[in-house]
């Protein structure tokens, strides 16, 4: 268990809709990094806040965005969703936020678009 | 071309033997090295943190990394049925904040 909790496990949906991850980090760290998985394009960076701030940012989509609350748990925000959308979502967090340190990462929430 | 580059397999060996894993990657602005391990689809598990060149041994684990020829190698001695899983190597740089680069994942099979 890496202490990072990740909330639903699946989520099954139709295209069009809204959805909302939430992830919880490990106590202590102010780093949450959003990470999307699919078959074909492995794990991709998303985004990353930290202590409230958006720090990085990777290929993510302009119908997603998220946001780290002062509790330091985190929501991604997925929108007008696509077949192509269905994956696996991780959430990853660090004590630091210039990528000294290491990443742990959550169980993951299972995005199926229908 | 991938940043990071990292053979998918499948890798099968028999229990007991040495599992050699490897990554090579383009971008030296990359100091910071990771392997994970997954298994079906769960979280990864941050397996080995290693910075800049050298070895790291943990255990059964040892972490390479040569930073002049742009490769990291994971080994896993005395290999064991439970070590089946996919292995992802990911590496960061102090430029790219906390964004991870990944490999594809090599899947390994350990077979009794």
């Amino acid at each position: 268990d890496s202490g990072v909790t990740q909330t639903p496990k699946h989520l099954i949906t139709a295209t069009g809709q809204r959805v909302t991850l939430r992830c919880s980090p490990r106590s202590g760290d102010l780093s949450v990094y959003w990470y999307q998985q699919s078959l074909d394009q492995g794990l991709q960076f998303l985004i990353q806040y930290y202590n409230g701030e958006e720090r990085a940012k990777g290929n993510i989509l302009e119908r997603f965005s998220a946001q780290q609350f002062p509790d330091l748990h985190s929501e991604l925000n997925l929108s007008s969703l696509e077949l192509g959308d269905s994956a696996l979502y991780f959430c990853a967090s660090s004590q630091g936020g210039q990528g000294i340190g290491e990443q742990f990462f959550g169980p993951g929430t299972r995005l199926t678009v229908l | 071309q991938k940043e990071v580059e990292q053979d998918p397999g499948p890798l099968s060996v028999p229990e007991g033997a040495i599992v050699s894993l490897n990554c090579t990657y383009s971008n030296s602005a990359f100091q910071y090295f990771m392997w994970y391990r997954q298994y079906s689809r769960k979280g990864p598990e941050l397996l080995m943190y290693t910075y800049s060149s050298g070895n790291k041994e943990d255990g059964r684990f040892t972490a390479q990394v040569d930073k002049s020829s742009k490769y990291i190698s994971l080994f896993i001695r005395d290999s064991q049925p439970s070590d089946s899983a996919t292995y992802l190597c990911a590496m960061s740089g102090t430029d790219s904040w906390g964004k991870l680069q990944f490999g594809a994942g090599t899947q390994v099979v350990v077979t009794p």
